[in-house]
């Protein structure tokens, strides 16, 4: 589905750099969202934006940021990466309240070495 | 704390066989949906439920709202390799989402 998309699919980087992850949606729903997905953790919701500027956060938002500044871009930075932030980040889109579900894109999977 | 247990974590069954799996809480959702997972890829919604009772088909697969509105199940009849995957339930409560960690399921040919 082209309707959403994340890049980089991979990336591996190493401790304490910066690393910017990104989702471009062609749907123009107000609502996306970054989880990331670990074994035995299940998804779980870093951050989420209900507007362009408009963000909050989520259950494990410590040691990310995000920022909206287009209706069709929702960035997510680790500000400073580390081992504990390897896994695979979703980022997803809802067109209404979160009760429709959700569209996920492929993913990022982020390797700290 | 896991609001969302699902059962079994994993199942491995041959073509042709039917199935079942679990999504409990003690809490009420307000909706749940079930989303499929493969590899390398991003969860798909299946489907959502809202009403307590709800009964949902989707050609070879059922899902169910429990009464009470704190579980659900997924019902797979004649299973085919196709349907292989990780299984997730997702309930809707006070605004938030909660994942179940999910039911890693293999069909063999």
């Amino acid at each position: 589905d082209a309707g959403i998309t994340q890049s980089p699919r991979h990336k591996v980087t190493e401790t304490g750099t910066p690393v910017t992850l990104r989702c471009h949606q062609t749907e123009n729903h107000r609502y996306m969202y970054w989880y990331r997905q670990d074994p035995g953790h299940g998804l779980r919701l870093i951050h989420y934006s209900y507007g362009v500027k408009d963000t909050d956060k989520g259950e494990v938002s410590d040691g990310y940021s995000v920022s909206r500044s287009k209706t069709e871009d929702f960035l997510l930075t680790l500000e400073s990466a580390t081992s504990s932030q390897t896994s695979v980040y979703f980022c997803a889109i809802s067109e209404g309240d979160r009760e429709v579900g959700y569209t996920f894109g492929s993913g990022t999977r982020l390797t700290v070495v | 704390t896991q609001l969302l247990e699902q059962s079994p974590q994993f199942l491995s069954i041959q073509e042709g066989e039917n199935l079942t799996v679990y999504c409990n809480s003690s809490s009420v959702f307000s909706s749940l949906q079930w989303y499929r997972q493969e590899p390398g890829e991003g969860p798909v919604l299946l489907v959502t439920v809202v009403t307590g009772g709800e009964v949902k088909k989707l050609k070879r697969l059922t899902f169910q709202f429990g009464d009470a509105r704190k579980d659900s199940s997924l019902h797979i009849t004649a299973a085919q390799p196709g349907d292989t995957g990780l299984y997730l339930c997702a309930g809707e409560r006070a605004g938030k989402s909660t994942f179940g960690d999910g039911t890693t399921l293999t069909v063999k040919p």
